[in-house]
């Protein structure tokens, strides 16, 4: 089966860091960049960054620029998120997504969602 | 990169049709045929439903198209069904390897 599964919700405290973990299965790992987003609860959806699982390569949102770092593990399927400094504001649903190939530039697959909660 | 534009809510009646707009810039919308469209039901994933501004990708009805012209992109929804009432959010291609997001479209099926 085609899926990504994600780790589950987190608590934080400011100033902490967060990790989350999105694991692919069903398809080749390396084919495909992967992108995470994320949602404050009954907001709209926010690009944070992208990684290219073969080469390695990554992309941040310039807002997130600094304290995000996505990593991949191609032993396992697995892409990482990891968020530094955290505040309230990081109170989110962060979701990975796999790029559609060919260059469509749209997500055609996605994780369940991670919610994490920054409180102190 | 600032958030593409979307009205915060749309409605029609059953068997109607609506139709969703998406405002960006020259450097995202108008200067890419990179235009997707994602439904998000409460408490889910969102899920792809046009890609490169009118594709459908497999298993999508063709209720759903969409379309371009300059820096507006346009989701429209026709023969309107109860199951169409979501959330629905536009993204472009911005260039050097970076996306931006709609803010989102409330579509309610009166």
């Amino acid at each position: 089966q085609v899926q990504l599964v994600q780790s589950g919700a987190e608590v934080k405290k400011p100033g902490a860091s967060v990790k989350v973990s999105c694991k692919a299965s069903g398809y080749t790992f390396t084919g495909y960049s992967l992108h995470w987003v994320r949602q404050a609860p009954g907001q709209g959806l926010e690009w944070m960054g992208r990684i290219n699982p073969d080469s390695g390569y990554t992309k941040y949102a310039q807002k997130f620029q600094g304290r995000v770092t996505v990593t991949r593990d191609t032993s396992i399927s697995t892409a990482y998120m990891d968020l530094t400094r955290l505040t309230s504001d990081d109170t989110v649903i962060y979701y990975c997504a796999r790029e559609k190939p060919g260059a469509t530039h749209a997500f055609d697959l996605w994780g369940q969602g991670t919610m994490v909660t920054v409180s102190s | 990169q600032s958030a593409l534009t979307q009205p915060p809510s749309a409605s029609g009646s059953p068997g109607q049709s609506v139709t969703i707009s998406c405002t960006g810039t020259s450097s995202d919308v108008g200067d890419y045929d990179s235009v997707s469209w994602y439904r998000q039901l409460p408490g889910k994933a969102p899920k792809l439903m046009i890609y490169e501004v009118s594709e459908r990708p497999s298993g999508v009805p063709d209720r759903f198209s969409g379309s371009k012209s300059g820096n507006t992109a346009s989701l429209t929804v026709s023969g309107l069904q109860a199951e169409d009432e979501a959330a629905y959010y536009c993204s472009s291609y911005a260039g050097s390897n970076t996306w931006v997001f709609g803010g989102g479209t409330k579509l309610t099926v009166l």
